[in-house]
């Protein structure tokens, strides 16, 4: 059965801090991984994806990806209450895209 | 990004009716789309996947023969929920992923509607 795992937390930071959101996998194949916002009451948004090990960085959010710990974390900066959502990692698995259930992230003003 | 259009965006109906929403990819043309179920404060429910012109693959404990897809062609699937029941009550979303990949798309990457809320009485 593959997987992704995320802790549901809520994760709390205060605004202005770096908020770190983590994501494990079980397929090894996966080649592509994806982070994707969700509001509450609306459809996931596409943030980011990284398919290449290390870092991407787009604006506030860095990606990183370690294919031999199967890891995957999405790193926000300078995090703003309007970042407060649900953030779903998911896992290219061949034919299927697999998605965790998602961590909780509160940023408090 | 792509985008993905749903629609209606909320229905109420009447126990026992059926109703259709309609997922279309405007700007790319999406080889898979998904259908996705979720209640309130529970994660995505995967329900289906289909491909244009071929019979849509379920997920384990969902019927078929009650959410009917068809993908109708590269940018248009639609679900019907035939013989809704309250239970039904929940927020569909679809989703459309191409398969290309290198330069600014990663193989994979899936873009959601906006979601339609139904709600059955």
């Amino acid at each position: 059965q593959k997987e992704v795992e995320q802790n549901s937390g809520p994760l709390s930071v205060p605004e202005g801090a770096i908020a770190s959101l983590n994501c494990t996998y079980s397929d090894r194949g996966s080649q592509s991984f994806f982070w994707y916002r969700q509001y509450s009451g609306k459809s996931p948004e596409l943030i980011m994806f990284i398919y290449s090990n290390g870092d991407k960085e787009d604006g506030r959010f860095t990606a990183q990806l370690n294919k031999a710990s199967q890891y995957v974390s999405l790193l926000i900066r300078d995090s703003q209450p309007s970042d407060s959502a649900t953030y779903l990692c998911a896992s290219e698995g061949g034919f299927k895209t697999i998605f965790g259930a998602g961590t909780r992230l509160f940023v408090k003003a | 990004g792509a985008v993905v259009s749903q629609h209606p965006s909320w229905v109420i109906c009447k126990s026992g009716t059926s109703v259709k929403i309609e997922c279309r990819s405007l700007d790319f043309q999406a080889t898979t789309m998904f259908w996705y179920r979720q209640f309130p404060k529970q994660s995505l429910m995967l329900m289906a996947t289909s491909n244009e012109g071929s019979k849509a693959t379920y997920e384990q404990g969902v019927e078929k023969d009650k959410f009917l897809i068809n993908h109708a062609s590269l940018t248009l699937s639609t679900l019907t929920v035939t013989s809704a029941h309250p239970e039904d009550s929940s927020f569909y979303i679809c989703s459309a992923r191409t398969w290309t990949s290198g330069g600014l798309r990663a193989r994979g990457e899936q873009y959601f509607g906006p979601g339609t809320r139904l709600t059955v009485t």
